[in-house]
């Protein structure tokens, strides 16, 4: 079946450091690809996302290509502050059928120290 | 707006009493999810809904209920709550295949049961 699977945690680094949260998934057709953020005490928030194939999203600094050749979809910053300390999410969701459900990755925790 | 909102924020419960969680969101969405979060096991669907009066299972739906009796409003229901299901609960919303696939979370609850 559908799955994504990230990078364990928890990643820690220094401010302005270069970040990246590997994510690659498995799915039938094409999915559309997302990186979901939850703040410490918060609900999961939309970060970046990305519908078809060579597409990039953006969003804060934060960058993902989707790369079907690899079945990846990598999460990348140049350089991280203290207030990017949450955990991301990688996620898809497949064009199969009308009851279309989110599928997430375990979530990576991000701790990023001044 | 407020986006999506959930009632209560947090709830200590013994075990084998019920009790509703509520959600609520004001931006028209169609869909409706119930996910709990648990440390090392990401996000897990409950339970979901299409629209008003339809509910279906998701990944862990043992123990737990659901109602989408107003369009606006999707309703989680513990009728004996058992220690397990000490959990984080998270409420989405998001408007139906074919526009946006961005899923609105709400603030969450977190769920304490003795």
């Amino acid at each position: 079946g559908d799955s994504v699977t990230q990078m364990e945690g928890p990643v820690t680094l220094s401010e302005e450091a270069f970040l990246t949260i590997n994510c690659t998934y498995t799915a039938t057709g094409y999915p559309s690809l997302f990186w979901y953020v939850q703040y410490p005490g918060e609900g999961l928030q939309l970060l970046l996302k990305a519908t078809k194939a060579d597409d990039k999203g953006s969003n804060k600094g934060f960058e993902a290509t989707y790369r079907k050749e690899t079945t990846s979809f990598h999460l990348e910053k140049g350089s991280v502050q203290v207030s990017d300390s949450a955990v991301y999410f990688c996620a898809l969701i497949t064009n199969a059928g009308n009851n279309r459900k989110l599928i997430w990755g375990l979530g990576t925790s991000l701790a990023v120290n001044p | 707006n407020a986006g999506v909102t959930q009632t209560p924020k947090f709830r200590v419960l013994k075990t084998g009493q019920s009790m509703t969680l509520l959600c609520a969101q004001d931006m028209n969405h169609e869909y409706m999810y119930w996910y709990r979060q648990d440390p090392g096991m990401g996000l897990r669907l409950i339970h979901y809904s299409v629209g008003e009066g339809t509910t279906a299972k998701g990944e862990v739906p043992d123990g737990y209920n659901v109602s989408r009796l107003k369009k606006q409003n999707f309703l989680l229901g513990l009728e004996s709550a058992a220690p397990s299901q000490t959990s984080v609960y998270f409420c989405a919303s998001r408007t139906r295949p074919g526009g946006q696939d961005t899923q609105y979370f709400g603030p969450g609850t977190r769920l304490t049961v003795l």
